[in-house]
């Protein structure tokens, strides 16, 4: 069984500041994707990577593939209060079905 | 166009009753994903199906079933339902090889 490790699980901070959370796994992802959901809705996809070293820019995200492909980061420079939300990642894997396993995810509060 | 849409966007049911939830992919996509998310299992896969044919299943009993329609629209369907079924059910939509899923506003069912 994949299984998919989001770190941390909390985030509190201050408008302004730089974050980075994490997503990790003992398994080589196919491809890997980032999701943000607010309270009652669905997750809206932000971002796929797929190539190892992989980096994309979303505004003011970066999003970071590793080499090996088996973590990635996200990473938000000067977070707004709009940024608030559950990050999550999901990935599918080598070997393995098109499945979209997910991790239990990231609750970011950004305080004004 | 038109994203994925979820029916009922919400739903009160009693212990032991049965209740069926729907979902539109987003036109062009044949394949739909279903998904239970909760506060402490984060999501959970259920099962996904492509033209018609279920392609993968998750480790959920058999009280939860689905089916897809020919003009790829699918349901889920939960019988004898539990107190712990209570849970936004996500529905997510893919293009026929691609691995980026687009999910519904979902719905959340509330078991009492």
């Amino acid at each position: 069984t994949q299984l998919l490790e989001q770190s941390p699980q909390f985030l509190s901070i201050q408008e302004g500041e730089n974050l980075t959370v994490y997503c990790n796994s003992s398994s080589v992802f196919s491809s890997l994707q980032w999701y943000r959901q607010e309270p009652g809705e669905g997750p809206v996809l932000l971002v796929t990577v797929v190539t190892g070293g992989e980096v994309k820019k979303l505004k003011r995200l970066t999003f970071q593939f590793g080499d090996a492909r088996k973590d990635s980061s996200l990473h938000i420079t000067a977070a707004q209060p709009g940024d608030t939300g559950l990050y999550l990642c999901a990935g599918t894997f080598q070997g393995g079905s098109e499945k979209l396993v997910f991790g239990k995810g990231t609750k970011l509060t950004v305080n004004p | 166009k038109a994203g994925v849409t979820q029916t009922p966007r919400y739903l009160i049911k009693t212990r032991g009753q049965q209740v069926t939830l729907s979902c539109s992919p987003i036109s062009g996509h044949r394949s739909v994903s279903w998904y239970q998310q909760t506060p402490g299992q984060g999501l959970q896969f259920l099962f996904e199906y492509f033209s018609e044919t279920q392609r993968n299943k998750g480790n959920f009993p058999g009280r939860f079933s689905g089916r897809q329609f020919s003009n790829s629209r699918s349901e889920m369907n939960v019988s004898t339902l539990e107190l712990g079924d209570s849970a936004l059910y996500l529905c997510a939509s893919k293009r026929q090889r691609g691995t980026e899923a687009f999910f519904g506003q979902g719905t959340r069912l509330t078991v009492v």
